[in-house]
């Protein structure tokens, strides 16, 4: 069984300019979920897909877009992006059905 | 406003000390879930309860779901320093959107366990 994979694990970009995270899921999850986790706190949810589609939605702009594929992989997009976008980016695969959400290792954005 | 409270914030034990983690909140959840996250890790699930009340133990771990399922503890007995990491607590809203729902995560307390 594979686990969650991201990439890439660090990436740095300056202040206005957009970013793509990536994110395979889980075999035989169907359903990803992102997070934002800035130092020192617990991480935030930015939004769900499931089905190639947006399924739930946290309190994040319009900026932070994603992709879900038709294997469940998903890409999360991050337009104009601001100082206070540096966070430890998670990926988190499930089953629609389940309750339990598995994550990857991250992807650690600085935004200079 | 936090919605899921987690107590204490940092922890500094001797090893073979016991502790206890404390995730508290007004909301009720239809689940909740317990991680460890090392630093520049991903959260790695360490269990989930479900009914209020309920007792769950992972070798020298305990948790328990309140009997409203509106808080949950975490009680490590003898620790190690293995243990050492971030604790983190997750409650689940139930269904959002059709979906089982996002998780709502606790700041998390930091535990150091020295030998």
């Amino acid at each position: 069984e594979t686990g969650v994979t991201q990439s890439p694990t660090h990436l740095i970009k300056t202040r206005g300019q957009q970013v793509t995270l990536r994110c395979s899921s889980q075999s035989g999850h169907n359903t990803v979920s992102w997070y934002q986790q800035a130092l020192g706190q617990g991480p935030q949810f930015i939004f769900q897909y499931y089905r190639e589609e947006e399924n739930g939605r946290g309190n994040f702009p319009p900026r932070f877009s994603g992709l879900q594929f038709p294997n469940y992989s998903s890409e999360l997009n991050v337009n104009a992006l601001e100082l206070d976008d540096s966070a430890l980016y998670l990926c988190a695969s499930s089953l629609i059905q389940g309750t339990e959400q598995f994550f990857g290792p991250g992807t650690r954005l600085t935004v200079l | 406003t936090q919605l899921l409270e987690q107590s204490p914030q940092f922890l500094s034990i001797q090893e073979g000390e016991n502790l206890t983690v404390y995730c508290n909140s007004s909301s009720v959840f239809s689940s909740l879930q317990w991680y460890r996250q090392e630093p520049g890790e991903g959260p790695v699930l360490l269990v989930t309860v479900v009914t209020g009340g309920e007792v769950k133990k992972l070798k020298r771990l305990t948790f328990q779901f309140g009997d409203a399922r509106k808080d949950s503890s975490l009680h490590i007995t003898a620790a190690q320093p293995g243990d050492t990491g971030l604790y983190l607590c997750a409650g689940n809203r139930g269904n959002y959107g059709g979906s089982q729902g996002n998780l709502i995560f606790g700041k998390g307390t930091k535990l150091s366990v020295k030998p």
